[in-house]
């Protein structure tokens, strides 16, 4: 299946500070798509994305996939309490989605 | 509230046992998925049906059965239980059209499975 790296691994950000992952693979990807798992629970689907250079914003959330279809970031403007967790990316289509192995976002009040 | 449920909700079992834990779905999604999760490893698929009656496995399938007898239901099931399986376990379930689910994966809350 697809292999994707995603970084950084954790991340640490004042309350009010920006922050981006990244998700970066060797081969052209069909889609990506992103989730949230909040810690102690599950992963929640964020967004997908298909089309080369496509950019998708969610409030303070934008979403990027680049122009060949082998990264795409998320970024979080101003950061929030309510922003800590697991920020994960999974690409692949019909039976074979991997995910990446997430970045880890703790705000600091 | 549409969604899945997993059952239990968290387990510690002897070494040797057979465990079997729980999916239910209630969204007719046609595909459904069993991933574990491990500290630094991410998610990783067990086993996956794309429809009532098929089932495939995934990444790490080994020590692992499933079944799919309707679309509700996708149970996991663990032969002999060994303490390399202890993590926690996903259900998921996801709707496909021609290539594309456009909402994701549905996740459960998970099991937590020790195994000691």
């Amino acid at each position: 299946g697809q292999q994707v790296m995603q970084i950084p691994q954790y991340q640490h950000v004042q309350e009010g500070e920006d922050f981006t992952t990244y998700c970066n693979s060797s081969t052209t990807l069909s889609n990506i798509q992103w989730y949230k798992q909040r810690p102690g629970g599950h992963p929640v689907f964020l967004i997908q994305l298909v089309k080369s250079g496509e950019v998708k914003k969610q409030k303070r959330l934008t979403f990027q996939f680049g122009e060949a279809k082998k990264n795409s970031s998320l970024h979080i403007t101003a950061t929030q309490t309510t922003d800590v967790g697991t920020y994960f990316c999974a690409v692949g289509g019909y039976q074979k989605v991997t995910f990446g192995t997430g970045t880890k976002l703790q705000v600091i009040p | 509230i549409a969604g899945i449920t997993q059952a239990p909700t968290s387990q510690i079992l002897a070494a040797g046992r057979r465990m079997t834990l729980r999916c239910t779905q209630d969204m007719r999604h046609n595909a459904m998925y069993w991933y574990r999760q491990d500290l630094g490893l991410g998610l990783r698929l067990i086993h996956y049906s794309n429809t009532a009656g098929t089932t495939g496995k995934g990444e790490v399938p080994d020590g692992y059965s499933v079944s799919r007898a309707n679309t509700d239901d996708f149970p996991l099931t663990l032969a002999s239980a060994v303490p390399s399986q202890t993590s926690v376990y996903f259900c998921a379930s996801s709707d496909w059209n021609r290539g594309f689910s456009p909402y994701g994966y549905t996740f459960g809350s998970g099991t937590r499975l020790t195994v000691v």
